[in-house]
């Protein structure tokens, strides 16, 4: 009952931008995208969420088409600490649990 | 803020035999969960609780597992007896719930991995 496609992993160098792509095209309108990572043996970790508009804070920004289809994550400079599983994972507005699918497997290179 | 706390980080047993794990979830907030990862997948939710009461454990495997969070505040989580499939990470998270719960945001520890052999 995965919500969510993301691709299975992706390399970025050190320093650059990473932008994460995720599809959720069958999101409804009270349902939030959410994103978690997960560095090797630690807990998943909050970074983002929103609900239409862009969203920025201190880790990432996160951008929202239009029709809310899809939605990338952006890690403006990325440091080897960011080497993670990223987790893209819509909620709605009552959903209590997180569901969690496959994820991005990101390996920041020096 | 302290973060989530969980313990034994590691805990290796034999099928059959019987263990737990604690949690004790940031200060304030009324609302934990327990989620098991097995390897190369996402976490998936096992039980909830909201300040002591059982919010939802369709997921739990009640003929082996039991949890409780007594006086709303820590939490355990046992598995009796073990199974090799019970191999896994078990993580606990807790979250504020002030409101909607689609807009809050879960707090995660770090995991207690167990291995069954």
């Amino acid at each position: 009952d995965a919500k969510t496609t993301q691709p299975p992993s992706m390399d970025c160098a050190e320093g650059r931008a990473a932008n994460l792509p995720c599809n959720h095209s069958t999101i409804s309108g009270n349902e939030y995208v959410y994103w978690y990572r997960q560095i090797h043996s630690q807990g998943p970790q909050y970074i983002i969420h929103g609900l239409k508009n862009n969203e920025t804070n201190e880790m990432a920004s996160l951008i929202i088409t239009e029709d809310r289809k899809s939605s990338t994550l952006i890690l403006p400079h990325a440091t080897l600490r960011d080497t993670a599983v990223y987790y893209c994972i819509v909620r709605g507005a009552n959903d209590y649990k997180l569901s969690f699918g496959a994820g991005t497997t990101v390996t920041v290179r020096a | 803020e302290a973060g989530v706390a969980q313990s034994p980080r590691y805990k290796i047993i034999e099928k059959r035999q019987s263990v737990a794990f604690w949690c004790n979830p940031i200060s304030g907030h009324a609302t934990l969960y327990w989620y098991q990862q097995i390897l190369g997948q996402g976490p998936k939710l096992l039980i909830q609780f909201q300040n002591n009461g059982v919010v939802d454990d369709s997921q739990l495997p009640k003929d082996r597992f039991s949890a409780e969070r007594l006086k709303g505040v820590d939490s355990t989580l046992k598995i009796q007896p073990a199974k090799l499939e019970d191999s896994a990470v078990y993580l606990c998270a807790s979250s504020r719930t002030g409101g909607e719960f689609g807009k809050e945001t879960q707090y995660f520890g770090p995991g207690t991995r167990l291995l069954v052999l």
